[in-house]
């Protein structure tokens, strides 16, 4: 069965400040999905990033990067010079692709609050 | 830019009473979800759907559960007799295929029973 663990419940930084968010996963695929996602104070879920597991290559999207570890079954997200808008909880989120035809579904962490104080 | 509307965002009904949450996914899109979040916990999947049938459910979708598709591009959840812990924040999803490129989110309809 998959699962996905986010160790940290709750992080506080000041603005500007770096910031990871670890995320670590099981699977028993060797085809797997690894999302992330935020979840402001309104409540909606914001797709941030997906990545396969064949794709190791970190991703960086302005203040984002992501840094895939495969042999370590992590999957983390830092935010550089953090902004008191990346105030959110954020979920990380694994989809397994078994064959068969149906669709897959996404299994999510129990995610980071994360608060950026000014 | 396509986005997966639902209705309504809040809604509060008594134990016992039957509720339809409603989505409309974005149109070209062939794989629809519901995930369930009780506050302050994490997503939880409840129900996938694929070619007007269910594809997979959790445990927590028992026979209280139902969706529909029942016009080609609105897709519900109806909880037939709602329970106080079926209080939860519901979130329809869908994607163009099915390996959830990107699975596109609602903004969630916040369910309170009473």
């Amino acid at each position: 069965a998959q699962k996905v663990t986010q160790a940290q419940t709750e992080i506080s930084v000041v603005e500007k400040e770096d910031v990871t968010l670890d995320c670590v996963y099981e699977t028993r695929d060797t085809t797997y999905y690894l999302f992330w996602y935020k979840q402001p104070p309104s409540g909606e879920l914001v797709f941030l990033i997906r990545r396969n597991s064949f794709d190791e290559q970190n991703e960086i999207s302005g203040r984002y990067s992501w840094n895939f570890q495969k042999s370590t079954s992590s999957f983390n997200f830092t935010i550089t010079a953090s902004q008191v808008v990346d105030s959110a909880v954020y979920f990380c989120a694994l989809s397994e692709a078994r064959s068969g035809g149906s669709n897959y579904k996404l299994t999510f962490g129990k995610g980071t609050l994360l608060t950026v104080n000014p | 830019e396509p986005e997966v509307t639902q209705t309504p965002s809040h809604q509060v009904t008594q134990m016992g009473q039957e509720v339809i949450l409603r989505c409309v996914p974005i149109s070209n899109h062939l794989y629809f979800y519901w995930y369930r979040q009780i506050l302050g916990q994490k997503v939880e999947f409840l129900v996938s759907f694929y070619n007007n049938e269910i594809s997979e459910k959790s445990e927590i979708f028992d026979d209280q559960f139902s969706v529909e598709r029942p016009d080609g591009s609105n897709f519900t959840l109806k909880i037939r007799s709602t329970k106080l812990e079926d209080s939860a924040m519901y979130f329809c999803a869908s994607s163009l295929d099915r390996l959830n490129t990107e699975a596109f989110f609602g903004q969630g309809t916040r369910l309170t029973v009473v």
